[in-house]
């Protein structure tokens, strides 16, 4: 089945700074990659996802990158604000494992003022 | 509209009792699934419903637990003799629909159950 893995478990960022969350999935057939964002006392909400058919994109301060072949995806988030502390989570999704989707492991963002 | 909602927000209950979670999806959506999440910890799979189709129950970690999806809609997520490793937050989340890729999950906020 497939295993997601994410890196790193624990990123400390300047205000104005850049953030990256890398993570690479297993199996070949994932096609649906989404991130999720998750603050405390609450469930992960979306905020970004990609098609296996795109290699890049973005919304606003945040972009994700996809590189099919050595199968890693990245999230990028410019110009960090106190309030995108959170923890971080990448997915990935296959027809084959029967569409259920499986989560990275989790970054925990701190964006220091 | 309503999102996701789970029932109840934390549970506390004694080892060796019996609990039941519950889910309500949003409504229209087809895919339900369940999630386990540890303290500090990523989401690990239970269970997933998709339409009348037999449930994904490849994640559940022992005969104790158990789900069941009535009528398509509400769910409910049965502990039996429960343990202090069960002790987590449970999510629940549903999704338009699982058989096309891209449809996103939208997670309630989960029940915190404490088992002493």
């Amino acid at each position: 089945g497939e295993n997601v893995e994410q890196h790193p478990s624990t990123l400390s960022v300047q205000e104005g700074d850049s953030a990256v969350i890398k993570c690479t999935y297993s199996d070949s057939a994932s096609n649906y990659f989404p991130w999720y964002k998750q603050e405390l006392g609450k469930g992960p909400q979306l905020i970004i996802d990609i098609r296996s058919n795109v290699g890049e994109k973005k919304d606003q301060r945040i972009a994700v990158t996809l590189n099919k072949t050595a199968k890693h995806f990245s999230l990028h988030i410019t110009e960090t604000q106190p309030e995108d502390s959170a923890v971080y989570f990448c997915a990935a999704r296959a027809q084959a494992g029967g569409f259920k989707t499986i989560f990275g492991a989790g970054t925990r963002l701190f964006v220091k003022a | 509209g309503a999102g996701v909602s789970q029932s109840p927000s934390n549970k506390v209950t004694e080892k060796g009792k019996d609990v039941e979670l519950r889910c309500d999806p949003i409504s229209g959506h087809t895919a339900l699934y369940w999630y386990r999440q540890s303290l500090g910890q990523g989401l690990e799979f239970l269970i997933y419903f998709q339409g009348n189709s037999a449930p994904d129950k490849s994640g559940l970690p022992s005969d104790r637990f158990s789900a069941e999806r009535t009528g398509g809609s509400v769910s409910t997520l049965t502990i039996q003799r429960t343990q202090q490793e069960d002790s987590a937050v449970y999510l629940c989340a549903s999704s338009l629909t699982s058989a096309v890729s891209g449809s996103p999950l939208h997670f309630g906020n989960g029940t915190r159950l404490t088992v002493t």
